[in-house]
């Protein structure tokens, strides 16, 4: 049973379009992460967060913004979406040495 | 400058036999590591992690070895069955860094019937 929840699985919009992809999680975990992966590519850092109202850019650079007004929530926000952002999204949560539990992703596709 | 790598990109293994994953690491800081498993379209998994202090973890048909004058560890997956058929990602951390995961570029792992 999956404690961290990624919205939309899928989602297929124009360019120029503002998305919103949502991230929750219910294990009270103060780090979020934000990851970018291509397909048979590796997985990079494009945003994280170690507890409410601190984020942090990550190792790749994205046009993408997030925000963290909350432990459980940690969604990311394309202003103006571009086929260059045609990719799958990953969040993760952590608490201290174990490792991290992943959401299911989001596939997102740019036409 | 990648900290953690895993150099071989596809593995192919007949089922019933041994699956042989490969890591290495630049960074002597670490002191934990980590296997995902991810299927297409999922997100990684969780599935089986060492502490710098041991050499070895098992966890049923999966073992992790550690070789730390080396910088490189191993997953053993035996016997190896179609549904282990995924990518798996290698990463490794430290408490210096707040434990953030430093990942591989991953394995994709094809087990034949």
């Amino acid at each position: 049973e999956a404690d961290i929840y990624q919205t939309p699985r899928y989602l297929v919009i124009g360019t120029g379009k503002k998305i919103t992809l949502e991230c929750s999680q219910t294990m009270g975990h103060d780090k979020m992460y934000w990851y970018q992966q291509d397909p048979g590519m590796e997985l990079h850092l494009i945003h994280y967060s170690y507890g409410v109202n601190s984020t942090e850019k990550g190792d790749l650079s994205s046009e993408s913004t997030v925000s963290r007004i909350r432990t459980e929530h940690f969604p990311l926000t394309l202003e103006s979406a571009r086929p260059s952002h045609t990719s799958q999204y990953l969040c993760a949560s952590s608490e201290s040495t174990f490792g991290y539990t992943f959401g299911s992703g989001t596939r997102l596709t740019v036409v | 400058d990648q900290q953690v790598k895993q150099n071989s990109p596809s593995l192919s293994v007949q089922e019933g036999r041994i699956s042989i994953l490969n890591c290495d690491y630049t960074n002597s800081m670490f002191d934990y590591f980590l296997w995902y498993k991810k299927y297409p379209a999922e997100g990684p998994t969780f599935l089986i992690s060492i502490s710098s202090i041991k050499d070895k973890n098992e966890d049923g048909r999966f073992t992790v070895f550690l070789n730390k004058s080396a910088k490189h560890l191993s997953l053993h997956i035996v016997p190896s069955q179609p549904g282990d058929s995924a990518v798996y990602f290698c990463a490794a951390s430290h408490n210096n860094a707040g434990n953030m995961l430093t990942f591989g570029g991953g394995t994709r792992l094809m087990v034949k019937p």
